[in-house]
């Protein structure tokens, strides 16, 4: 089994505040993928990486998968209230369905 | 719509019962999965269809659980005698086609009592 264990698992910091989280496994995928994801909602993709070491920023926010594929990170920049929400890591195992880490639920308080 | 809806978006249900939980994913996508998150947790494949037929179903945890696309399109998620421990978000996603990005729905909390 494919597992992806995201830390920390909670995060509360002050408005203005940088931060990282961390997704990570054993197993090489073939893509990662972040997702944000609001009470009631559905996981809201933020960005795909397949490529190993690649880099993808998304205004504040930018994301890195590992040289090897098995690890990303997204560090966010002058966190904001708005940026509150449960991020997941997600990796691809080709045609079949995503297997994601358990979150972290990050607090942006003003 | 423009996304993938989900009905009905909250479901109460007691022991034992059987619920039916529907996903309209969006136009022209032929793929769709479904997922079950707990509270806490990330969501859990469940099983996913191109098509009409179930590629793979090896995420249903049991017999009790069951999916159909029978026209292509629609899906719904069926779930005989359930129990506390079904109770959960069920997640749909869609997409273009199998390795395409997935655009989930709001989910149907499903509560068991």
């Amino acid at each position: 089994t494919q597992l992806l264990e995201q830390s920390p698992q909670f995060l509360s910091i002050q408005e203005g505040e940088n931060l990282t989280v961390y997704c990570n496994s054993s197993s090489v995928f073939s893509s990662l993928q972040w997702y944000r994801q609001e009470p009631g909602e559905g996981p809201v993709l933020l960005v795909t990486v397949v490529t190993g070491g690649e880099v993808k920023k998304l205004k504040r926010l930018t994301f890195q998968f590992g040289d090897a594929r098995k690890d990303s990170s997204l560090h966010i920049t002058a966190a904001q209230p708005g940026d509150t929400g449960l991020y997941l890591c997600a990796g691809g195992r080709g045609a079949d369905g995503l297997t994601f880490g358990k979150g972290t639920h990050l607090i942006i308080q003003p | 719509g423009a996304g993938v809806s989900q009905t009905p978006s909250n479901k109460v249900t007691e022991k034992g019962k059987y619920v039916e939980l529907r996903c309209d994913p969006i136009s022209g996508h032929t793929a769709l999965y479904w997922y079950r998150q707990s509270l806490g947790q990330g969501p859990e494949f469940l099983i996913y269809f191109q098509g009409t037929g179930a590629a793979d179903d090896s995420g249903l945890p049991n017999d009790r659980f069951f999916a159909v696309r029978p026209e292509g399109s629609v899906s719904t998620l069926k779930i005989q005698r359930t129990e506390r421990g079904d109770s959960a978000v069920y997640l749909c996603a869609s997409s273009l086609d199998l390795r395409d990005t997935q655009y989930f729905g709001p989910g149907t909390r499903l509560t068991v009592l």
